[in-house]
């Protein structure tokens, strides 16, 4: 079984909707973050928690909110979709220092 | 904040060596790492260096460092069709381990 994973894998909304993406984890890490990519432009972060008490924002947080409801899950909302939303969102886990472990990816589409 | 820096393309011929550069700007960081991308698929971790280390070789895989002019290069020997995929470079600044990624550098290899 994967490390990360992520779900739904794909999803397409309309303008407006509620979202939630979800991220579980099985390797016991405290440190998970929310990214999205974009082409062209690389993996900006949203969100990260350092653990369960613990969220901040990223470089790129308006119009998202994340939830930390153990120390396995971390879940990305978009409380109003909008178009430019439209991405690839990675969930990724690090223990306290170097490497991060990447999901496979959700991609959303917003019409 | 921390910039990283890298181009966006790279095209080479099966057999040839691929050479990704990158340059970052926090004279700080303490990692620096390789990441490579498949399609559809999350990030994944190639290889990282330490900041006082100068060189680093992992198999086909050598990693370079000059800290003064903050240049890091990757360079992939025997290059494969396999080795086709979006490479990531990334820094981490200071003690907060959070990384900073590049644009990332889409490596194509011809037959």
């Amino acid at each position: 079984d994967a490390d990360v994973t992520q779900t739904p894998r794909n999803r397409i909304t309309k303008t407006g909707k509620r979202i939630m993406l979800e991220c579980s984890q099985t390797k016991g890490h405290d440190r998970m973050y929310w990214y999205r990519q974009d082409p062209g432009l690389g993996l900006r972060l949203i969100y990260y928690s350092f653990d369960v008490k613990d969220i901040n924002k990223g470089e790129i947080s308006d119009g998202y909110s994340v939830s930390r409801q153990a120390q396995a899950k971390f879940s990305l909302s978009l409380e109003s979709a909008i178009p430019n939303q439209t991405a690839l969102y990675f969930c990724a886990t690090s223990d306290r220092a170097d490497e991060q472990y990447f999901g496979p990816g959700t991609r959303l589409t917003v019409t | 904040g921390e910039d990283v820096e890298q181009s966006l393309f790279l095209s080479v011929r099966e057999g040839d060596s691929s050479v990704i550069n990158c340059t970052y700007t926090d004279s700080s960081s303490t990692y620096l790492y390789w990441y490579k991308q498949e399609p559809g698929a999350g990030l994944q971790l190639l290889t990282y260096i330490f900041s006082n280390m100068d060189m680093k070789q992992d198999q086909r895989l050598t990693v370079l460092l000059n800290k003064k002019d903050k240049h890091l290069s990757l360079r992939i020997a025997d290059t494969q069709t396999g080795d086709s995929a979006i490479y990531f470079c990334a820094s981490n600044s200071g003690g907060s381990y959070i990384p900073t990624f590049g644009r990332g550098t889409s490596l194509i290899v011809h037959p």
